[in-house]
């Protein structure tokens, strides 16, 4: 669910290394899971999506696993690059007129060369 | 090709003065449209959203509205800003039957209240 009241957690990386940011998600009800990212001081992007009757999607360099059982969330990035420092936001959503999406609490990924 | 713009991109406001910030969408008709704020280090919360014209949705009562006044357009105003009220300020869209229900964002708009 929402959680725009708490400070962003950081995970630190070494350039080259994967990355694993974990989401919780709290909607039993939610169909459709986003991941984006937000650089400083401009909107967040569209990375990668996965419906609910899938529990892994690949793109280039990302995989999103879907737990629903324990309604967990997580992005992989591989071999981590100096561009992928952003904060990532997992988001849910469920077929609706108003299509609302609720974000997730971000994580703040930094990159250590 | 779709585009959403957002203007001003950044705002000082004094505490008590009003408000209008500004979202158009160009490429598409009939969008949902959505104001989300985000303080620094935090979230992002859903302000308002909308599903046609003059149809307005509030999430979070507060000292802001919103108002659609064309299909491809999208205002938040208040009559009187807080301290509170600042923060970073997204629009976005999405259109349904795309078989993608995720967001285009724009730029934001950083507002400062002093």
């Amino acid at each position: 669910g929402e959680s725009v009241g708490l400070h962003l957690p950081t995970l630190s990386v070494q350039e080259g290394d994967n990355s694993i940011i974990n989401c919780a998600y709290s909607n039993s009800a939610s169909d459709y899971f986003i991941w984006y990212k937000q650089e400083s001081g401009k909107g967040p992007q569209f990375i990668i999506d996965i419906r609910s009757n899938m529990d892994k999607r690949q793109g280039q360099r990302v995989t999103v696993l879907l737990n629903k059982t324990v309604k967990h969330l997580s992005l992989q990035i591989a071999a981590t690059q100096p561009g992928d420092s952003a904060v990532y936001f997992c988001a849910e959503t469920w077929y609706s007129s108003a299509s609302k999406i609720i974000f997730g609490s971000g994580t703040r990924l930094s990159i250590r060369p | 090709s779709q585009t959403i713009h957002q203007w001003p991109a950044t705002l000082v406001q004094p505490v008590g003065s009003p408000l209008s910030l500004e979202c158009t969408v160009e490429g598409t008709s009939n969008p949902n449209l959505y104001w989300y704020r985000q303080a620094a280090g935090r979230g992002l919360q859903l302000l308002f959203y909308s599903v046609g014209i003059g149809q307005i949705s509030s999430e979070v009562p507060q000292n802001l509205s919103a108002s659609r006044p064309q299909d491809r357009q999208f205002i938040l105003s208040s009559k009187k800003l807080l301290l509170s009220d600042s923060g970073f300020y997204l629009c976005a869209w999405s259109v349904l039957g795309r078989g993608n229900y995720g967001y285009t964002f724009g730029s934001g708009t950083r507002l400062t209240v002093v």
